[in-house]
């Protein structure tokens, strides 16, 4: 079984500045962990994703990722916020490589909030 | 990547009736595919998933005569919400895969039922 927390459902910042987003996840298998982006009455759209390779994930739009297995967390960042940054941003987990296909287990999401 | 068309994207509908959505993977094929229901300002929530050939395997407390799934072929998978009501109201989103690692998510459907 998996579960994802993020952390902050509202996180504001300002334009440059940099961009947090907190995700701590957990899972009995080796996990595929993912960051989605959603933009108001559209589908997600993948910013990056770690699939057991390399722990650091560079994703679209200058977004990365790292997997830090001994804290279980897949914390999301951007040096320079955009105001097209602004969104809803989901961390998700799958069983991985182990089963459970495409099926993801998704967070609360996180709503950017990009200030002047 | 792969891409999952969504139709209809939005849809008003009167109480008592259904819908039905459709979810198509235009350049894959899935065996697999998954529906999701989001409620305003909350994550997405597995409803169910979708079996190519077979029976749907639905999550719990999900009614499965309510919602129902039919995944014909490995391009698509429909979703009917039968008899709806004003709480069915909600943001439906399916996604299916190539098999790979990574989902892709149709653009969802907004249903209203009024």
């Amino acid at each position: 079984a998996q579960s994802v927390t993020q952390l902050g459902s509202h996180v504001s910042v300002s334009e440059g500045a940099l961009v947090l987003l907190r995700c701590n996840y957990s899972s009995s298998v080796p996990p595929y962990l993912f960051w989605y982006v959603q933009y108001p009455n559209q589908g997600l759209q993948l910013l990056l994703k770690y699939t057991s390779a390399a722990t650091l994930v560079k994703g679209i739009n200058g977004f990365e990722a790292e997997f830090k297995k001994s804290e279980t967390s897949f914390h999301l960042t951007k040096p320079s916020a955009h105001m097209s940054d602004a969104a809803e941003y989901f961390c998700a987990v799958s069983g991985g490589a182990t089963g459970g296909g495409n099926k993801l287990t998704f967070g609360t999401g996180t709503q950017l909030k990009v200030e002047l | 990547g792969a891409v999952v068309s969504q139709h209809p994207s939005r849809v008003i509908c009167k109480s008592g009736t259904s819908v039905k959505i459709e979810c198509r993977s235009l350049d894959f094929q899935a065996t697999t595919m998954f529906w999701y229901r989001q409620f305003p300002k909350q994550s997405l929530m597995l409803m169910a998933t979708s079996n190519e050939g077979s029976k749907a395997t639905y999550e719990q407390g999900v009614e499965k005569d309510k919602f129902l799934i039919n995944h014909a072929s490995l391009t698509l998978s429909t979703l009917t919400v039968t008899s709806a009501h004003p709480e069915d109201s909600s943001f439906y989103i399916c996604s299916g895969g190539g098999g790979g690692t990574e989902a892709f998510f149709g653009q969802g459907t907004r249903l209203t039922v009024v």
